[in-house]
């Protein structure tokens, strides 16, 4: 079974401009989660979809938004980007949420 | 509000000694408990993972849950120094989140 992809691996924006990130889960996984984790931190949850729904969702502003399609495959979007948004954006999957997560490779971000 | 904690670290182990990692969590309702390694400029990847009360072995892995003290252990037997890495602790809750500890820093030295 493939596992959890992401793209793109690496970004870098500059600051005011937006970006979409994209992640496919493993087949038949219909959570998808998406966490923030800069560099020495843990991780930072984002928000969670399930079938279509945004189920959960993490202490980040408004610029954060995400989505799912109806094939599980999920997208973030960052507005307005700041210097501080630059992080490691991870994606993990999983078959109903609350229950064990696989993760994909991540995009860097970088925000000059 | 539901919390997770481990120690930073750095958990400086010899060779071929026994790690032992630490994760207490503070709400009873957490149903299924998580361990994940994470690499440097990785991302993270499941180890183990426990549901039940007592111990869950894989290897040289061992997780172990004590649901009326509200911890889980990893123990990692015969350690290697490709075991060097953070450790994640999660634990999983019946709204389908999962709560994170901030991880400890593994450090198997030769």
């Amino acid at each position: 079974k493939a596992g959890v992809t992401q793209t793109p691996r690496y970004l870098i924006k500059t600051r005011g401009q937006q970006v979409t990130l994209s992640c496919s889960p493993i087949s038949g996984h219909r959570s998808v989660s998406w966490y923030q984790q800069t560099p020495g931190q843990g991780l930072q949850f984002l928000f969670e979809y399930f079938s279509e729904t945004q189920r959960n969702k993490g202490n980040f502003p408004g610029r954060f938004s995400g989505r799912q399609f109806s094939n599980s495959r999920s997208e973030m979007n960052v507005s307005t980007l700041e210097l501080g948004d630059s992080a490691l954006y991870l994606c993990a999957s999983s078959l109903e949420g609350g229950t064990e997560q696989y993760f994909g490779p991540g995009t860097r971000l970088t925000v000059t | 509000q539901k919390e997770v904690e481990q120690n930073s670290g750095p958990l400086s182990v010899p060779e071929g000694a026994i790690a032992s990692l630490n994760c207490t969590y503070s709400d009873r309702g957490s149903q299924s408990f998580f361990w994940y390694r994470q690499y440097s400029g990785k991302s993270p990847e499941l180890i183990m993972f426990i549901y039940s009360n007592g111990d869950k072995e894989d290897g040289r892995f061992t997780a172990q849950l004590n649901k009326a003290s509200q911890y889980v252990s990893l123990l990692i037997r015969d350690s290697q120094p490709s075991d060097s890495a953070t450790y994640l602790c999660a634990v999983g809750y019946s709204n389908y989140q999962l709560i994170w500890g901030a991880g400890t820093k593994l450090i198997i030295k030769p």
